[in-house]
Order: C-alpha cells, then sequence, then structure tokens
C-alpha cells in the first residue's frame, strides 16, 4: 500500500525556518518524481514545489522561491521541505503529493502537515 | 500563468441528482487537466486525469470531458459519499502548476 507520512509541522514565528519530512512507503520512492502542495486555512490548493526522481530538476512557485528548498535522499525514502524566512502567509497545511509518473498529475497524497507562521 | 476557473463555486443538490461542474483554462490546456475530491479534513484524491480517465479505484458515475479551455466534471447521480469540494488543475503549460479555486458540492 501507497503510504506517504508528513512530519515537522510546528508553530513558528515570522522570519523564522522550518523542515519537512515525508515518509514513503510501498513504492520505490527513485523511481518517481515527487511534490509539496499546500493549502492556507479555509482556502484552495496552491502547488509549491516539484522535484525529478533523481533530484536533476527542481521547480518552485513563485511565493516561494528563494526561500524554500525542496530535496530527496532516495535512499532513505523521504522527501524533505526546507522553509526559510517563513511570513504569515506561509501558514497551511503542506502536502507532499507523488507524481503519477507521465506527467505532473498528483495521484497519491500524504495527510499533511501544518505549518503556522505567528508571533 | 495559467489561470483555472471553476463554477459555479457552491452546487446544491440532493442524493441522486446529477452534478456539472465547469473549469474554464486562460489558455489552451489540451487535455492536459485533472481533477480532485477533498473531503473535509483529508488530502485530497484523485478523480479524473487528462480530462477524461478515471483514477484508479473512482466509480464510473464520475467523468470528464472537454479539451482545450472547457472542462466539465460529471457525476451521475450523487451519492453521500461524493459531497466535497472539486479542484481541477492543470498540467500543460508550467511551471507554475495551477488549481482552480474550486466548486463544493453541497447536500441541499
Amino acid at each position: 500500500e501507497v503510504q506517504l507520512v508528513e512530519s515537522g509541522g510546528s508553530l513558528v514565528q515570522p522570519g523564522g525556518s522550518l523542515r519537512l519530512s515525508c515518509a514513503a512507503s510501498g513504492f520505490t520512492l527513485s523511481s518517481y518524481n515527487m511534490n509539496w502542495v499546500r493549502q492556507a486555512p479555509g482556502k484552495g490548493l496552491e502547488w509549491v514545489s516539484y522535484i525529478t526522481s533523481s533530484a536533476t530538476t527542481v521547480y518552485y512557485a513563485d511565493s516561494v522561491k528563494g526561500r524554500f528548498t525542496i530535496s530527496r535522499d532516495n535512499a532513505k525514502n523521504s522527501l524533505y521541505l526546507q522553509m526559510n524566512s517563513l511570513r504569515a502567509e506561509d501558514t497551511a497545511v503542506y502536502y507532499c503529493a507523488r507524481d503519477m509518473g507521465f506527467g505532473v498529475i498528483f495521484d497519491y497524497w500524504g495527510q499533511g502537515a501544518l505549518v503556522t507562521v505567528s508571533s | 500563468e495559467i489561470v483555472l476557473t471553476q463554477s459555479p463555486a457552491t452546487l446544491s443538490l440532493s442524493p441522486g441528482e446529477r452534478a456539472t461542474l465547469s473549469c474554464r483554462a486562460s489558455q489552451s490546456v489540451s487535455t492536459y487537466l485533472a481533477w480532485y475530491q477533498q473531503k473535509p479534513g483529508q488530502a485530497p484524491r484523485l478523480v479524473i486525469y487528462d480530462a477524461s480517465n478515471r483514477a484508479t479505484g473512482i466509480p464510473a458515475r464520475f467523468s470528464g470531458s472537454g479539451s482545450g479551455t472547457d472542462f466539465t466534471l460529471t457525476i451521475s447521480s450523487l451519492e453521500p459519499e461524493d459531497f466535497a469540494v472539486y479542484y481541477c488543475q492543470q498540467r500543460s503549460n508550467w511551471p507554475p502548476l495551477t488549481f482552480g479555486g474550486g466548486t463544493k458540492v453541497e447536500i441541499k
């Protein structure tokens, strides 16, 4: 069974940093491109970042470019999102999502990790 | 950036009725459009990909159609578990990947 489990969400002050992790099981992580998608409270979905299976290519939404870094460790079956210079508008549930394999279609999602940026 | 506009924002229907949800793109996305279902407190779930292909485990009452800029998600006869928010997403021209604002299907 494919499972994605996020961790690392918490309350952080504006300007602070946080690292989210996503543990993958039930499939070979090294064969799939991965993404982070977020959802602010009561709002819609916003794509955040993408990384290819071998980490050779990464993309970011303009709203997080220069502040967030996506990475992965296929040997540890894990995906990461390093978030720096956090702002109130980064407050959201962050989901890791698997790319289906022939295009950026999110076929499996984690349960989400809540990040709250507030003083 | 491709903007996806979903309508209506809210659809109030009774179980057994037909639901028709619309997603319009600001420029052609060919058939590179997906639909997701999200229930309160849960992660989104893939329903339809590439405009008309049902994802694994999705019942046949869900169907998708369209190409270019206009797309439709149809639920032929609403079951109680279908009441949720539905989002469309394009992968034609990215980054950025973009989602529509969502349509809430609520019980009338």
